[in-house]
């Protein structure tokens, strides 16, 4: 049973570019969660997709945005990229609640760098 | 404020005693709190979950939660050097907001 899979693993950019980002979250899971991880900080929510909408937002400018498609699998967008988008961008896939929680499961990430 | 606060270590214990992270919250409608464990250059892991005042036990891990307080623990029982890795606090608003928000994690390193 795959788990949530994650790609490019590593990637490095130079400020003003774009990069997609590009997950498939685990069999049978329906919503595909995204975070930025800093180093040495927690994991920051940046959105959330369920039935291919943005169902929540994070405190993240409009220079990310998302998508997700028909089999669930998602992208997370970043364009004019700036020096402090250096980090590592985790997806993370679940079972929609609908007013219970269904746990997290969380890829290995892909570590963006900036130059 | 930060939302979720946990200290930030590091925080060193020798082998088979208890390890204990602490983390406490701003919000008072946070309803359900998580531990996710974290080694280097991968991704978070959920060991704990717990919803309800008191102490959740599962294994050598023990999740405590004190609503009033605002405060959450876990304890690491016979502490294993599998055991040094970040351990992230986490908390939910709500069921049905899955947003999860993250404390900054606490370095734990178990010394054989």
């Amino acid at each position: 049973d795959a788990g949530v899979t994650q790609s490019p693993t590593h990637l490095i950019k130079t400020r003003g570019q774009q990069v997609t980002l590009r997950c498939s979250p685990k069999s049978g899971h329906d919503t595909v969660s995204w975070y930025q991880q800093a180093l040495g900080q927690g994991p920051q929510f940046i959105f959330q997709y369920y039935e291919e909408e943005e169902r929540q937002r994070g405190n993240f400018p409009d220079r990310f945005s998302g998508h997700q498609f028909p089999n669930y699998s998602s992208e997370l967008n970043v364009n004019a990229l700036l020096l402090g988008d250096s980090a590592l961008y985790l997806c993370a896939s679940s079972l929609a609640g609908w007013g219970v929680w269904q746990p997290q499961h969380f890829g290995d990430g892909t570590r963006l760098s900036i130059l | 404020q930060k939302e979720v606060e946990q200290n930030s270590g590091p925080l060193s214990v020798p082998e088979g005693a208890i390890a204990s992270l602490n983390c406490t919250y701003s919000d008072r409608g946070s309803q359900s709190f998580f531990w996710y464990r974290q080694y280097s250059g991968k991704s978070p892991e959920l060991i704990m979950s717990i919803y309800s005042n008191g102490d959740k036990e599962d294994g050598r891990f023990t999740a405590q939660l004190n609503k009033a307080s605002q405060y959450v623990s876990l304890l690491i029982r016979d502490s294993q050097p599998s055991d040094s890795a970040t351990y992230l606090c986490a908390a939910i608003s709500n069921f049905g907001n899955e947003k999860l928000t993250f404390g900054t994690g606490t370095r734990l390193t178990i010394i054989p």
